[in-house]
Formats: C-alpha cells, sequence, structure tokens
C-alpha cells in the first residue's frame, strides 16, 4: 500500500526566501508524481507533474525534482512571496489504475 | 470555462436526508474521481471511473453510490447522511497513463 509523508507540516519564512518542501513515498514503482497547491476554502490547483522517467520540471520560480529509487520529491520555491502562501500538496500515481495517494500537505506561510 | 465543475458549492441537510453532488468535467478526459476531504484536511480516493466503468472502490460505506451516466459525468448520491460524512468531497478528473489530474472546487457538505 502506498504512503506519501510530506515534511515538514508547517513552514513560516520571510519573504525572499529560498525553500525546499519534501515529499516520500513508500512503494517506488510510480507512474507520476503531482504537486498542487491548495488555498484555504478552495480547490487544488495543479503546479508541477513529473512523469516516472523525469527527473525535474520547472514552472517560473518551482522546480520540482523526483528521485524515484530512492522515494522521494521536492518542491524548491525561489524568491518566496506572500502569495505563495498555501497548503501544498503530493500526490503519487501508482498500482493498479494509477490510483493517487495524496500526503497530508505542507502549510507554508510566507511573511512580508 | 471551468474545467472541473462540481455543484452544489455547498450542502446543508439533516441526519437521515439522501443528497446528491454532481461532478462535470469538459477536458475529454476518460477518468474522473471523488475524493474526500476530512476536517484534518487529509485527501483520500472514494472512487474512480474509467469510461464509465468503476475501476477504484476504497472501503467507502455502501451509502455513497456513484454514477457515471457518461465520460463527461460522475455523480455522488449518499444515503441516510451521517454526522461523520460532513467533509469537503472533491471531483478530479484526468487522461488515464500520463495526464495531470484536474481537480474542481469542492463541495462543502454539512451534516447536522
Amino acid at each position: 500500500k502506498q504512503e506519501v509523508t510530506q515534511i515538514p507540516a508547517a513552514l513560516s519564512v520571510p519573504e525572499g526566501e529560498n525553500l525546499v518542501l519534501n515529499c516520500s513515498f513508500t512503494d517506488s514503482a510510480i507512474y507520476n508524481l503531482q504537486w498542487f497547491r491548495q488555498d484555504p476554502g478552495k480547490g487544488l490547483t495543479s503546479l508541477l507533474l513529473i512523469q516516472s522517467s523525469q527527473r525535474e520540471q520547472t514552472s517560473g520560480r518551482l522546480n520540482a525534482s523526483l528521485d524515484k529509487s530512492s522515494g522521494r520529491s521536492t518542491l524548491y520555491i525561489a524568491a518566496s512571496q506572500p502569495g505563495d502562501s498555501a497548503t501544498y500538496l503530493c500526490a503519487v500515481y501508482s498500482g493498479g489504475y494509477q490510483k493517487v495517494t495524496f500526503g497530508i500537505g505542507t502549510k507554508l506561510q510566507v511573511i512580508p | 470555462d471551468t474545467a472541473v465543475s462540481q455543484t452544489p458549492k455547498y450542502l446543508v441537510t439533516q441526519m437521515g436526508n439522501d443528497k446528491s453532488i454532481k461532478c462535470e468535467q469538459n477536458l475529454g478526459h476518460d477518468t474522473m474521481y471523488w475524493y474526500k476531504q476530512d476536517s484534518k484536511k487529509f485527501l483520500k480516493i472514494m472512487f474512480s471511473y474509467n469510461n464509465k466503468e468503476l475501476i477504484i472502490n476504497e472501503t467507502v460505506p455502501n451509502r455513497f453510490s456513484p454514477k457515471s451516466p457518461d465520460k463527461a459525468h460522475l455523480n455522488l448520491h449518499i444515503n441516510s447522511l451521517e454526522l461523520g460524512d460532513s467533509a469537503v468531497y472533491f471531483c478530479a478528473s484526468r487522461r488515464q497513463g500520463l495526464g495531470e489530474a484536474f481537480f474542481g472546487q469542492g463541495t462543502r457538505l454539512t451534516v447536522v
């Protein structure tokens, strides 16, 4: 059974800092890994999708890496801004029918 | 032009009632999902349909019955609502294979 862990559970940083969010998964036989952000009371917004054959994906100030063999992914946010404040969720596609398993998320607060 | 839309956005109902939540996607995806996000913000998969066929059915009480009239719609009907059913329910869709998942805005269900 796939389990996804995200560390830290919460993070508070001053504006402008670079930061790293961590995601680990127990079954390395994955198809994809996807990072989302969720704003309070809102749905999920897709940030980056990494396919199992890829090692990283970049979008603007965001960079996500994937190390399948060690069961880890990181989301790097450069030059953080108050608008980045949200909960960041890691989701792993694995198993039959590519079932999607979520981590509990990292709640990020960027202080102006 | 919302990609994945859910209705209603909010639903308040009494214990014992039967209610339905509707979901529609206009992305041409072949796979749709229902997720439940509990009070601790953990997202857990409930059901998944691929081309109108049920492919994932987690250990969900049989009071919950999904129905997929066509590939673009996946509705969730809940019988005999209980207090513990209070949560936010998210619908999602993706193209089976390597596609990223897109989420609706969620339906906040409150059972009183």
